[in-house]
């Protein structure tokens, strides 16, 4: 059964420093997201990314984050200068193009900012 | 604005019980699409359904059953016999029909633990 692919699970990274985490979607899905969950917080949404441009973002998606899709099988979230609160579990999701259908999500990418 | 309300923060129940878990959902759209999604300990999030605004049918998947009622806002999901492998965070989730981004909205998550 194709799935979204996360990596790294794991990323500790120094305060200010950036970082990339990646996804590989389904193949032949059309809506890309980012959401993060803080630790024992809700799912949060951060960006939609449709027909190689963001289609939407919520307030937490301020300058410090960015979304590629470089290759058109890759998508990326990247935080230019990582602070403490950054520290969360970064889920990527892909969904197709019809409205009414379920979002897949990968595994997670947990990122702890020291 | 759209907003799901999951008020039940933990259950705790024995293996072999039944267990409801509540979901109330605000929207202004008279379109949208409900989800139950299961976090496990190992993180990840698993689609576990998804119901349509207009179709109030409920169902059944095995030991699970969702209630979907309209006039109350709410999709409940219940695990009829639980077992211990159910121990998870579940939550509910809301996408309008509106919002071209079809984003999910959550609830913030019921923990659900299934003692033996």
């Amino acid at each position: 059964e194709p799935e979204v692919t996360q990596t790294p699970s794991h990323q500790v990274t120094q305060m200010g420093q950036e970082v990339i985490l990646r996804c590989v979607p389904i193949s032949n899905h059309l809506y890309f997201y980012w959401y993060r969950q803080i630790l024992g917080q809700k799912v949060e949404f951060l960006v939609s990314f449709y027909n190689n441009e963001i289609s939407e973002k919520s307030e937490i998606f301020d300058d410090q984050f960015s979304v590629e899709r470089p290759d058109g099988s890759n998508f990326t979230l990247k935080i230019r200068s990582t602070k403490l609160e950054d520290s969360a579990m970064y889920f990527c999701a892909s969904r197709k193009q019809r409205r009414d259908t379920e979002a897949f999500f990968g595994q997670g990418t947990r990122l702890t900012v020291v | 604005a759209q907003k799901v309300t999951q008020a039940q923060t933990e259950i705790s129940v024995v293996e072999k019980e039944d267990v409801t878990l509540d979901c109330v959902y605000e929207t202004r759209d008279t379109t949208y699409y409900l989800f139950w999604y299961k976090q496990p300990p190992s993180g990840e999030l698993v689609f576990l359904i998804r119901r349509n605004s207009f179709d109030e049918q409920n169902e059944i998947s095995g030991r699970y059953s969702w209630n979907f009622q309209k006039s109350t806002s709410s999709f409940n999901f219940t695990i009829t016999a639980s077992q211990v492998v159910d121990s998870a965070v579940y939550f509910c989730a809301l996408s309008e029909a509106k919002d071209s981004s079809y984003k999910l909205i959550f609830g913030s998550g019921t923990r659900l633990l299934v003692r033996p």
